[in-house]
């Protein structure tokens, strides 16, 4: 896998965008980045995932750079059920998901 | 089913004692992953199968730690002789098709308190 770096901590006001960063400068050219979250203590959620070009679905978008090294998670409208945990991973290693430390958002009112 | 079950929600065992979780995969899911999250700290990798073979278990600990994946029955995760250090959420993953390029359904996971 990719090493993925990370903000340990963000804070986002309610209603406006939350824009989560990702450093992948390692990837290779036929690994994905994923984005999960972790809301309190439950299970990982999937958000979105993409290899080269951008994404969007009813969660969330992923901007990935051209050259690929880095990405943007962006949750339009934060809204308070948004503060989790967020992970970038980035590759998945003999076909599995290797979580880092991921960022913390809090969305605040 | 379409969510991940994981049973027992919560499980106390003392020391030494053995602990058995359960995972019945989303129905016609292939592959189901297992990992350990210690105090909310990362997750840790252990397991995966796909169908009941094991396809990938380069993250159990070698020793105490068994798994298994039998057709018409739910995974199981069993840790013979449990220590402290077990203590942890052990989560269930399943996909259609492995992790590449495929999302993974998470369970809501099994506490395990080794006393």
């Amino acid at each position: 896998d990719a090493k993925t770096t990370q903000p340990p901590s963000m804070d986002c006001a309610e209603g406006r965008a939350a824009n989560l960063p990702c450093n992948h400068s390692t990837i290779s050219g036929n690994e994905y980045v994923y984005w999960y979250r972790q809301i309190h203590s439950q299970g990982p959620q999937y958000i979105i995932h993409g290899l080269k070009n951008n994404e969007t679905n009813e969660m969330a978008s992923l901007i990935i750079t051209e050259d690929r090294k880095s990405s943007t998670l962006i949750l339009p409208h934060a809204t308070l059920r948004d503060t989790a945990v967020y992970y970038c991973i980035a590759g998945a290693e003999t076909d599995k998901l290797i979580f880092g430390t991921g960022t913390r958002l809090q969305v605040f009112p | 089913g379409e969510e991940v079950a994981q049973t027992p929600k919560h499980l106390v065992r003392g020391e030494g004692q053995k602990a058995k979780l359960y995972c019945a995969p989303i129905k016609g899911h292939s592959y189901v992953f297992w990992y350990q999250q210690v105090l909310k700290n990362e997750f840790k990798f252990l397991i995966s199968f796909q169908n009941e073979n094991v396809f990938d278990e380069t993250g159990m600990p070698k020793e105490r730690f068994s798994a298994k994946c039998l057709p018409n029955s739910p995974c199981s995760l069993e840790i013979q002789a449990t220590k402290l250090e077990d203590s942890a959420v052990y989560f269930c993953a399943s996909s259609q098709l492995g992790a590449t390029n495929e999302k993974l359904f998470f369970g809501s996971g099994t506490q395990l308190s080794v006393l």
